[in-house]
């Protein structure tokens, strides 16, 4: 995950929304994805984005992306509890590798 | 559920040792990637399986070996183990080929201790 950057933590109120932040070196990357980890689970994909989109929303999730600026970004809309764990942003490159960042870690407290 | 099914959950070895990772690919699936994730990091790509080979090699040592089966299911082997071999290993499998491709879903991982 060297070349895929995220803040460590973050950490809001229940019911506020999140945003979580992302910045990648490789502008040949077609995709780009969020993926959620709770403690001692694997991987949920949660959303993506292709490269020539600037934004696309799904239910709570809304992913922005910034070619010029490299940077993408997963706001959660009407922040749970339950939606406390590590976010992972992943670009992909090349035949099907991932390349991640080093995890944002989310608290939600009541 | 993502269907992509590993075996062990946990697993403990002694340092020197070799151990054999598996993996059950989602139905449909023909790809299979590793990545191992240290405690408090991402996962790094380890390799990838198609079509029962090799496809593509991240930066680990060719200690680091794997299988792909003809049912698309996957091993991951490691030799000569060391401390810092530990860490929790995913799997993830994908459809690849032609025009429809899947995104990765991943495994529940295996929890890989070295004593």
């Amino acid at each position: 995950g060297e070349d895929v950057e995220q803040s460590l933590f973050l950490s809001v109120r229940e019911g506020d929304s999140s945003v979580i932040n992302c910045t990648y070196t490789d502008s040949s990357s077609t995709y780009l994805y969020w993926y959620k980890q709770e403690p001692g689970a694997g991987l949920q994909l949660l959303t993506y984005i292709f490269s020539n989109m600037d934004m696309k929303q799904d239910q709570r999730l809304t992913v922005l992306l910034n070619k010029k600026d490299k940077h993408l970004s997963l706001r959660i809309a009407d922040t749970q509890t339950g939606d406390s764990a590590i976010y992972f942003c992943a670009e992909k490159r090349g035949f099907q590798k991932l390349v991640f960042g080093t995890g944002t870690r989310l608290l939600v407290s009541p | 559920e993502t269907g992509v099914t590993q075996s062990p959950t946990h697993l403990i070895k002694t340092r020197g040792q070799q151990v054999t990772l598996r993996c059950s690919s989602q139905s449909g699936h023909n790809t299979v990637s590793w990545y191992q994730q240290a405690l408090g990091q991402g996962p790094q790509f380890i390799f990838q399986y198609y079509r029962e080979e090799e496809n593509g090699r991240g930066n680990f040592p060719p200690r680091f070996s794997g299988l792909q089966f003809p049912n698309y299911s996957s091993e991951l082997n490691v030799n000569a183990l060391e401390l810092d071999d530990s860490a929790l290993y995913l799997c993830a499998s994908s459809l690849w080929g032609g025009t429809l491709n899947t995104e990765a879903f991943f495994g529940q991982g295996t929890r890989l201790t070295v004593v």
